[in-house]
């Protein structure tokens, strides 16, 4: 059964910082890994949507790669805002063609000090 | 174009009384899934279809739960019974043709069983 592991899991860092969080997960037989941002009492967000034949995305001051042998994805935030403060989840697609339920982390609740 | 909606955004029932919750995907997206989430907790699957069949529902918890889309479209999660372990938001995304695209969510429904 696939586990997604996500460290910190929170994490409050002053405004203008770069930051990384992590997601690991136990089986690398997955078919694309996406990053999700939750606000307080709403759904999701996508960010970024990685296949499992990329090794990165990129969409504005979010890159997000991927280690599908290891088992690693790493968000990376680029100089911080306040408004970047919300839950970010990780999750992670299989089946034969990606069509499974994802599976997600528990998230990383992020805080960003003005 | 409109996002996934979801009614209603807060539902409060009785123990062992019946609810239904609606889910409209975004307009041409053939795939559409519940997700549950707990407090302090990742989302977790529930149900997929693909078109008008469930494609897996190895996330249902018990057979309490019961989901449609009788018409391709909208959805509708079907709790029978309800149980206080019941209280969750409940979450509905939709993706594109083929599974394995970015999914889409909903702003869920919020669930209290009393």
């Amino acid at each position: 059964k696939q586990e997604v592991t996500q460290i910190p899991a929170a994490l409050s860092v002053p405004e203008g910082e770069n930051l990384v969080l992590n997601c690991s997960f136990t089986d690398s037989a997955i078919y694309n890994l996406q990053w999700f941002r939750q606000d307080p009492g709403k759904g999701l967000t996508s960010l970024l949507l990685i296949q499992s034949s990329q090794r990165e995305q990129t969409s504005g001051r979010l890159n997000a790669s991927l280690d599908k042998s290891s088992g690693r994805s790493t968000l990376y935030i680029a100089a911080s805002q306040p408004g970047d403060s919300a839950t970010y989840l990780c999750a992670v697609g299989g089946g034969a063609r990606g069509a499974d339920g994802l599976t997600f982390g528990k998230g990383t609740h992020l805080i960003i000090q003005p | 174009g409109a996002g996934v909606s979801q009614t209603p955004s807060n539902k409060v029932t009785e123990k062992g009384k019946y609810v239904e919750l609606r889910c409209d995907p975004i307009s041409g997206h053939t795939a559409l899934y519940w997700y549950r989430q707990s407090l302090g907790q990742g989302p977790e699957f529930l149900i997929y279809f693909q078109g008008t069949g469930a494609a897996d529902d190895s996330g249902l918890p018990n057979d309490r739960f019961f989901a449609v889309r009788p018409e391709g479209s909208v959805s509708t999660l079907k709790i029978q019974r309800t149980e206080r372990g019941d209280s969750a938001v409940y979450l509905c995304a939709s993706s594109g043709l083929a599974g394995g695209d970015t999914q889409y969510f909903g702003p869920g429904t919020r669930l209290t069983v009393l």
